[in-house]
């Protein structure tokens, strides 16, 4: 099993509609988790940082259930724009390295 | 505005011949990151620095791959003899604790 998995999509959605990623991870010492937001032929940059309580940016939504090992992404009101990948990132306590899931791609239709 | 610059940005190459990737991290971060990206396999770590220290390259395939730190401001990765498999985007990070910044890439291919 992969340390961080991520259904790969395409989540393919019109203009405005509210669509929600899923990511699952399986070490559960994990202690700091992201979501990075990769568009074509460039690289990742972080989107947003997940914290145990969720946080909020506008019109992303982050959440982490430590319980079942998952960390969810939320986007309302899709904008064309937000047609990219994402990427579930998970870091494992003490090592500081970064491993990413393979991420789910995302396209906004008009 | 601090960014990681990687050079060169596309290389096409000779199966067997050397690659030679360079990255300049960020000024002041520690830790230096060197992934791989293919469509089978999604991001791959390959080897990770902290202090110019090498602390992981596990994921790195030893017979062929070396990377190194010679100073502060350089990182290299090295791919001899290169093979079509190597085919990929390779991308250096560097970062802190609460984010990774990444370089533009580069993308090899190897025919």
């Amino acid at each position: 099993r992969k340390e961080v998995e991520q259904d790969p999509g395409p989540f393919n959605v019109p203009e405005g509609a509210t669509v929600a990623f899923n990511c699952t991870y399986s070490n559960s010492a994990s202690q700091s988790f992201f979501w990075y937001r990769q568009d074509c032929r460039k690289e990742p940059k972080l989107l947003m940082s997940v914290y145990s309580s969720g946080n909020e940016d506008g019109r992303f939504t982050a959440q982490l259930n430590r319980a079942s090992q998952y960390i969810s992404l939320l986007i309302r009101d899709s904008k064309l724009s937000d047609s990219a990948t994402y990427l579930c990132v998970v870091v494992s306590g003490g090592s500081y390295i970064p491993t990413f899931g393979r991420g789910t791609s995302l396209i906004v239709h008009p | 505005d601090a960014r990681v610059t990687q050079t060169p940005r596309h290389k096409v190459t000779e199966m067997g011949q050397e690659v030679t990737m360079r990255c300049q991290p960020i000024l002041g971060h520690n830790t230096v990151f060197w992934y791989r990206q293919t469509m089978m396999q999604g991001l791959e770590l390959l080897a990770y620095f902290r202090n110019r220290a090498p602390l992981d390259d596990s994921g790195m395939p030893k017979d062929r791959f070396s990377a190194e730190m010679p100073d502060a401001t350089l990182a290299t990765l090295k791919i001899q003899p290169s093979e079509p498999r190597d085919s990929a985007v390779y991308f250096c990070a560097s970062g802190t604790e609460d984010e990774a910044f990444f370089g533009q890439g580069t993308r090899l291919t190897v025919v």
